[in-house]
């Protein structure tokens, strides 16, 4: 089975600080994303990207970045972490068949 | 890009088959149908796809409308461990690379004892 893995289940981080929220794929996919999940909005797509170096926007790009340096990791980095980031992250990797995603990060800014 | 439309919840009896509609009348020819599941505190996991013929795996069957505008996901014998918001999600390509899927709120199914 292939396996999305979440650095961090839980997170607390101060506003202003710096956030690297880590992705990990087992199963050489191309695709992966990132998701932010809210209540009552639903999963809203951050960033995705399908290959090595590739990235693109999502439908809410604002206020993060990420990086895909190599093919099993994608990161997710809050440059100046604000407490409306707070949020449960979902990272996605697509194989043929759906997507599998992580168990989700949890975080938290104060 | 193709929406869908879901009733917010629904409850069901262990044991019987749980029925969950979805709207997605603005669908387009090459457009598939995706069902996902997220249990409380996991990430959302694949139960199922189609295009236009029925689908059934040993999770769940999904009937689609002669006009595709509708689709059922059927869960055939609902257990309390199928509780959990459910979504039905159109696959839109982008820029031919790759395929995004779009998020709704879902349908919270409860499984009642």
């Amino acid at each position: 089975d292939v396996k999305v893995t979440q650095s961090s289940r839980y997170l607390v981080k101060r506003t202003g600080e710096k956030v690297f929220l880590e992705c990990v794929q087992d199963m050489d996919h191309e695709n992966m994303f990132w998701y932010r999940q809210d209540p009552g909005l639903g999963l809203r797509l951050i960033y995705f990207s399908y290959d090595v170096k590739m990235k693109e926007k999502g439908d809410i790009p604002e206020g993060y970045s990420v990086s895909r340096e190599k093919k099993e990791r994608f990161s997710l980095i809050l440059e100046s972490a604000s407490t409306n980031q707070t949020s449960m992250y979902l990272c996605a990797s697509r194989p043929t068949r759906g997507y599998t995603f992580g168990s989700g990060t949890r975080l938290t800014v104060v | 890009d193709a929406k869908t439309t879901q009733p917010p919840s629904m409850d069901c009896a262990e044991g019987r088959a749980a029925n969950l509609p979805c709207n997605h009348s603005t669908i387009s020819g090459n457009e598939y149908v995706y069902w996902y599941r997220q249990i409380h505190s996991q990430g959302p996991q694949y139960i199922i796809h189609g295009l236009k013929n029925n689908e059934t795996n040993e999770m769940a069957s999904l009937i689609i409308t002669e006009d595709r505008k509708s689709s059922t996901l059927i869960l055939p014998h609902a257990t309390l461990r199928d509780t959990a918001v459910y979504y039905c999600i159109v696959r839109q390509n982008y820029g031919g690379a790759t395929n995004k899927l779009i998020f709704g709120t879902g349908t919270l199914l409860a499984v009642q004892p």
